[in-house]
């Protein structure tokens, strides 16, 4: 079982949709982060997460470090947010990422 | 302020040959990850260094793979004498440092493709 889930891996949304993307982890954290990466293209850092609650424009992403889940929301969905959406956890002495094996948003104009 | 750069973006190798990736840290930043993306599957930790120190190198393979980051200059991954299965998407991330309030600052990629 990973250390990281995401669901779903695959998301087909109409224009102006509202989206959720979940994701859970099983190991101690001390920060979750949500990352963008389009087809081909390189990893942008969405949000960085310790507790609550996340807002920047259409998107929003919590967290629940006691049901160690995490959401990220995106409102008023657009073609534009089409791409892939990565939870990924910071672990260990050392920080490293630990990566979920990401959602594939399409959305449809 | 430039952010992290790999460089070259796009890598293509002959099986058998070596390939050097390369990152330069966002400035200030003194601490690198390393992470692959194969086709398909997704991003797994490689290594962390600090400068002139491998501080994390659970993630890299055995053999054929070695990385550095000397006092001067950038952040070397180098792979020697690649396969067809090193085929992936290599990633730079950069810190300032190991707190748990660190940003994650990714590098473009390099895409290697051996032939």
């Amino acid at each position: 079982k990973n250390e990281v889930e995401q669901s779903p891996q695959n998301l087909t949304a109409q224009e102006g949709e509202f989206i959720t993307i979940n994701c859970s982890y099983s190991v101690g954290i001390s920060a979750l982060h949500w990352l963008q990466q389009h087809p081909g293209g390189g990893i942008v850092s969405l949000f960085m997460l310790s507790s609550g609650k996340k807002k920047h424009g259409r998107l929003i992403a919590t967290i629940n470090i006691q049901e160690k889940h995490s959401s990220l929301h995106i409102t008023a969905s657009h073609p534009r947010d089409s791409a892939v959406y990565i939870c990924a956890v910071r672990s260990g002495a050392t920080n490293k990422l630990i990566f979920g094996t990401g959602t594939l948003l399409a959305v449809q104009p | 302020n430039a952010g992290v750069m790999q460089n070259p973006r796009h890598l293509v190798r002959r099986r058998g040959q070596e390939a050097r990736l390369r990152c330069s840290p966002m400035k200030g930043h003194s601490h690198v990850y390393w992470y692959r993306q194969l086709p398909e599957e997704g991003l797994k930790f490689m290594v962390y260094l600090q400068k002139e120190n491998i501080i994390d190198e659970s993630g890299m393979p055995k053999e054929r793979f070695s990385a550095e980051f000397p006092k001067e200059g950038p952040s070397i991954l180098r792979i020697q004498q690649v396969v067809r299965g090193d085929s992936a998407a290599y990633f730079c991330a950069s810190s300032p440092s190991t707190s748990r309030n660190t940003e994650a600052f990714f590098g473009q990629g390099t895409r290697l493709t051996v032939v």
